[in-house]
C-alpha cells in the first residue's frame, strides 16, 4: 500500500500569515498516460465530515476560497493557505487515489 | 445539491456485525463510486473499500478483506457497508463518501457519519 506522510503534525500560525502543509507519498502517484497526480486535500473541522479542497493535486474544488492552493508532483505535494483566516482552523488530510486509497495522518492547524 | 444520508448510531457487542446504509438525496449513488472511510476517536481517516453500483465493481482494503462487505441496491439508490466480527477497535465514525465513477477516486461529497460503538 502507498503510505502518505504529512508534515508537520501540527502548527500554529498568526492570522493573515501564510501556511504550508506538506505531504509525501511512498511511491509516485503521477500517472503519465493522463499527466495527472492522484492526490487530494481535505479539511476537517470538529464534529464534521471531511470537506474536499483540492483534487488532481492542484484543482480547487468549486466554492473553495482561492487562498487555498495545491502544488507538487510525483511524491511531494504541498497545500498552501496564502493568508490564514480564523475559519481555517481545522485538521488537514492528504489522500492518494492512485492505487486504492490512503490518507495522511493529518495536520492540525491552529491560530497563534 | 447532493446530500448523503446515513443510518443512525449503533451500539454493538463484540463478535457481532453492523450494517450501515448510505442514500443520496437529490441524486443517486448508482452512477458514482461510493467508498467507506472510518475514523476512530481522535484518529485519522482509514479507507475500507468502495463500490460503483452501475458496474457492480467493488474493491476492499487488504486489512478488511473477509470481514467487510459493501453492497448497493440500485432500485433504492442506497449503498451499504457491513462489518463483521466486531471488536472494540472497530469503534469509530463510519463515513460514506462519493466520487466520480473511477476505480480509485477523490471524494467530493461525504455523509455526516455513523458512530458505531462496540462494547460489552
Amino acid at each position: 500500500d502507498i503510505v502518505m506522510t504529512q508534515s508537520p503534525d501540527s502548527l500554529a500560525v498568526s492570522l493573515g500569515e501564510r501556511v504550508t502543509i506538506n505531504c509525501r507519498s511512498s511511491q509516485s502517484v503521477f500517472y503519465s498516460s493522463n499527466n495527472k497526480n492522484y492526490l487530494a486535500w481535505y479539511q476537517q473541522k470538529p464534529g464534521q465530515p471531511p470537506k474536499m479542497l483540492i483534487y488532481w493535486a492542484s484543482t480547487r474544488e468549486s466554492g473553495v476560497p482561492d487562498r487555498f492552493s495545491g502544488s507538487g508532483s510525483g511524491t511531494e505535494f504541498t497545500l498552501t493557505i496564502s493568508s490564514l483566516q480564523a475559519e481555517d482552523v481545522a485538521v488537514y488530510f492528504c489522500q492518494q487515489y492512485y492505487s486504492k486509497s490512503t490518507f495522511g495522518q493529518g495536520t492540525r492547524l491552529e491560530i497563534k | 445539491q447532493v446530500q448523503l444520508e446515513q443510518s443512525g448510531a449503533e451500539v454493538k457487542k463484540p463478535g457481532s456485525s453492523v450494517k450501515v446504509s448510505c442514500k443520496a438525496s437529490g441524486g443517486t449513488v448508482s452512477n458514482y463510486l461510493i467508498s467507506w472511510v472510518r475514523q476512530a476517536p481522535g484518529q485519522g481517516l482509514e479507507w475500507m473499500g468502495g463500490i460503483i453500483p452501475i458496474y457492480d465493481s467493488r474493491n476492499y482494503a487488504q486489512k478488511f478483506l473477509g470481514r467487510v462487505t459493501i453492497t448497493a441496491d440500485k432500485s433504492s439508490g442506497t449503498a451499504y457497508m457491513e462489518l463483521g466480527t466486531l471488536t472494540s477497535e472497530d469503534t469509530a465514525v463510519y463515513y460514506c463518501a462519493r466520487g466520480p465513477p473511477l476505480r480509485w477516486s477523490y471524494y467530493d461529497y461525504w455523509g455526516p457519519g455513523t458512530l458505531v460503538t462496540v462494547s460489552s
